[in-house]
């Protein structure tokens, strides 16, 4: 049963617009979470997180948004650039002790395509 | 810096060989992991380890058996390959403790790994 789950498996943007991805998850023990984007034929890149104490960050172009009541959360990017056309991957951890310290569990991803 | 690195960047296997992935860390991270990617399902766990001598099952380890016996390596091993675990190997990484809070995994570039 997959806990992260993004269900748009693709999203195609024009230049200059907004991008705006999304992902659910269902374990409320889930405290941190990360988005990845990945480039064909290369590993996962790091892009932004959020802790659950907060329900923004930003970072530049990319901003992650928090609704811990919904178990929901978004990365937008503004202004989109076709750069950006990748695979991205939510994530999310719970960082108590225990087995299952660092895990992180994935959704299937996003491919976002951004057109001139 | 290198990273995280990944030895084979392909391989083709016929059902019922062996073989070995390694995996290289330069950064002194004491977690390590082994994910693979299949199409449409995300990245998911096979075996991690949470520091040197020591190793734990994730999501999908039938099939695959791990080894760390030194801090940089975490070696991912099939005794007898079937079509089934073909797919793209992701190794990645991370410190125990980060200074900065946050807890992202750093991935090497994958092995693509044919089964026929």
């Amino acid at each position: 049963d997959q806990q992260v789950k993004q269900n748009s498996p693709s999203l195609s943007v024009q230049e200059g617009r907004i991008s705006i991805l999304n992902c659910d998850y269902t374990n409320s023990m889930f405290d941190y979470f990360l988005w990845y984007k990945k480039y064909p034929a290369e590993g996962p890149t790091f892009l932004i997180s959020i802790s659950s104490i907060k329900d923004k960050n930003e970072d530049g172009r990319f901003t992650v948004f928090l609704n811990k009541s919904a178990k929901h959360l978004s990365l937008h990017i503004v202004p989109s650039q076709p750069g950006d056309s990748a695979v991205y991957f939510c994530a999310a951890s719970a960082r108590v002790r225990g087995s299952t310290l660092g895990r992180l569990y994935f959704g299937r991803g996003t491919q976002l395509t951004v057109w001139p | 810096n290198a990273g995280v690195t990944q030895t084979p960047k392909f391989r083709v296997l016929k059902t019922g060989q062996s073989m070995t992935l390694l995996c290289a860390q330069d950064m002194n991270h004491e977690y390590m992991y082994w994910y693979r990617q299949d199409p449409g399902m995300g990245l998911r766990l096979i075996h991690y380890s949470v520091g040197e001598g020591t190793t734990a099952k994730g999501e999908v380890p039938d099939g695959y058996n791990v080894s760390r016996l030194k801090k940089q390596n975490f070696l991912l091993g099939l005794e007898s390959a079937a079509p089934s675990q073909t797919s793209v190997y992701f190794c990645a990484s991370r410190r125990r403790v980060a200074p900065s809070g946050s807890y992202e995994q750093y991935f090497g570039p994958g092995t693509r790994l044919t089964v026929t």
